[in-house]
C-alpha cells in the first residue's frame, strides 16, 4: 500500500529551537510539495520539487525556512529558529509530473507543529 | 493565471437530503481539477479528479462532480448525505502547461450533516 509517510507527527518545541520535518514520498514520484495549513490562512503551498530540484518555493520565509531532498526517498523542511507563528499542520504531499501520469497528489497524515 | 473558488466557506445538510459544493476555476487553458476531502486531524484524500477523460466524473464515498467548460465550474454532489461525510472538502486545479504542475486549492468548504 503505497503512500506518503511524514515524521514526526507530533512536535511540540521551544520558540528559537530549530525543527526539521522528514517526508517519504512514494517510490516512483518525481514531484514532492510541502504544505502549511492553518485555521486562518487554509492550506499555504510552501514550495515544491520537481527531480529534486526546486520549482517554486516563493511561498517559504527564506529567512528561517530551508527545504531539501537529499535523495529521491526523502524531502526535508527545517525551521530555524522557530517562532509562535510557525505552529500549524505541515503537510507533504508527492505525485507525477504532467505528461508522466495523472497529475494528483497524494498526501501525508502530516505533521503537527506546536512552537510554545 | 489559475485560481479556484468555493463559494461556500460552510454548508450544512441533513442526513439523506442531497449536497451540492460548489466551486468554480479560473485557468487559461485545459486545467486538471480535484476533489479532495479532509476529515477532522487527518490528511487529504483524493475524492475524485477530471483530466479531460468525461466531463462527469465519478470518485469514492458515492461523490460525483460534473465538469462545465462554459460555467468554469466543478461542483461536487452527491444524492444522500451520510453522517461520515462530515469534513472538509477542498477543490484543486492544477497545470498542466510547461512544467508547472503546483496544485491550487480553494478555501475549502466545511460539510455538515444533522441527523
Amino acid at each position: 500500500d503505497a503512500r506518503v509517510t511524514q515524521t514526526p507527527r507530533h512536535k511540540v518545541t521551544e520558540m528559537g529551537q530549530e525543527v526539521t520535518m522528514r517526508c517519504q514520498p512514494i517510490l516512483g514520484h518525481n514531484t514532492v510539495f510541502w504544505y502549511r495549513q492553518t485555521m486562518m490562512q487554509g492550506l499555504e503551498l510552501l514550495a515544491y520539487f520537481r527531480n529534486r530540484a526546486p520549482l517554486d518555493d516563493s511561498g517559504m520565509p527564506k529567512d528561517r525556512f530551508s527545504a531539501e531532498m537529499p535523495d529521491a526517498t526523502l524531502a526535508t523542511l527545517k525551521i530555524q529558529p522557530s517562532e509562535p507563528r510557525d505552529s500549524a499542520v505541515y503537510f507533504c504531499a508527492s505525485g507525477l509530473s504532467p505528461g508522466q501520469g495523472d497529475t494528483e497528489a497524494f498526501f501525508g497524515q502530516g505533521t503537527r507543529l506546536t512552537v510554545v | 493565471a489559475q485560481s479556484v473558488t468555493q463559494l461556500d466557506s460552510h454548508v450544512s445538510v441533513s442526513e439523506g437530503t442531497p449536497v451540492l459544493l460548489r466551486c468554480n476555476y479560473s485557468s487559461s487553458y485545459s486545467p486538471s481539477l480535484f476533489w479532495y476531502v479532509q476529515h477532522p486531524n487527518k490528511g487529504l484524500q483524493l475524492l475524485l479528479k477530471y483530466t479531460s477523460a468525461a466531463t462527469l466524473v465519478k470518485g469514492i464515498n458515492g461523490f460525483e462532480a460534473e465538469f462545465k467548460k462554459s460555467e468554469t465550474s466543478f461542483h461536487l454532489t452527491k444524492p444522500s448525505a451520510h453522517m461520515s461525510d462530515a469534513a472538509e472538502y477542498f477543490c484543486v486545479v492544477s497545470g498542466q502547461r510547461g512544467s508547472q504542475g503546483n496544485l491550487i486549492f480553494g478555501k475549502g468548504t466545511k460539510l455538515s450533516v444533522k441527523p
